[in-house]
């Protein structure tokens, strides 16, 4: 069955500390998304690749790294500099960056937690 | 600054009747529209979708309108059932999926 999966489902961090939620696709889509989703605020880009080896800020990009070394995988790393990291976070692909092409599809998500 | 905006949280409708999403934007540079259900626990799919070249467009019971001048588009579900109670999100967009915005989300409640 295609799809994204995203792991873990729900995940805690200390203080400090970086994360890295994971995200894989077999679809074959060329461009992947993360966004994050906070209570009462609509889906808010972090970053997005259309190619393997290149990525592009998204609004809230600060805080956060990715890569993009193999086309099923992009990673996010939330990093200690994100100050309020609590949130939960949805990865998406679609076959190319344009919109008309092919609605995204996304993941389940991760809810990460400060303890 | 919201470009996309949901002005009603929730929504709840009789069983057989019609739901009224709507969702307004900002931004006349946004040529293309898409709505989106999401399901607790899990993530949003695709429902409908329309270009600003067109008026309506209607998918069996979804039927979105878009409404250029007031920047305004909507979603009606004709019956509404309720395995539609979710929360439904509006998204606008330029050509490329990196431009896309979304609105907080209406959460719809069908009942039975």
């Amino acid at each position: 069955d295609g799809g994204i999966t995203q792991s873990p489902k729900y995940l805690f961090r200390k203080e400090g500390q970086n994360v890295t939620l994971s995200c894989e696709q077999n679809l074959n889509h060329d461009a992947m998304y993360w966004y994050r989703q906070d209570p009462g605020q609509g889906l808010r880009l972090i970053y997005y690749s259309q190619i393997v080896n290149d990525f592009q800020k998204g609004d809230i990009a600060e805080g956060y790294s990715v890569s993009r070394e193999k086309k099923e995988s992009f990673p996010l790393t939330v990093t200690s500099a994100q100050k309020n990291p609590t949130a939960f976070y949805l990865c998406a692909s679609s076959r190319t960056g344009r919109v008309t092409d092919q609605p995204q599809h996304f993941g389940d998500g991760t809810r990460l937690s400060i303890l | 600054d919201q470009q996309v905006k949901q002005n009603s949280p929730s929504l709840s409708v009789q069983e057989g009747r019609i739901s009224i999403l709507n969702c307004d934007y900002t931004n006349s540079m946004f040529d293309y529209f898409l709505w989106y259900k999401k399901y607790p626990a899990e993530g949003p799919t695709f429902l409908i979708s329309i270009s600003s070249i067109k008026d309506k467009n209607e998918d069996g019971r979804f039927t979105v309108f878009l409404n250029k001048s007031a920047k305004h588009l909507s979603l009606h579900i004709v019956p509404s059932q309720p395995g539609d109670s979710a929360v439904y999100f509006c998204a606008a967009s330029r050509i490329s999926v990196g431009d896309m915005r979304f609105g907080a989300g209406t959460r719809l409640t069908v009942k039975p």
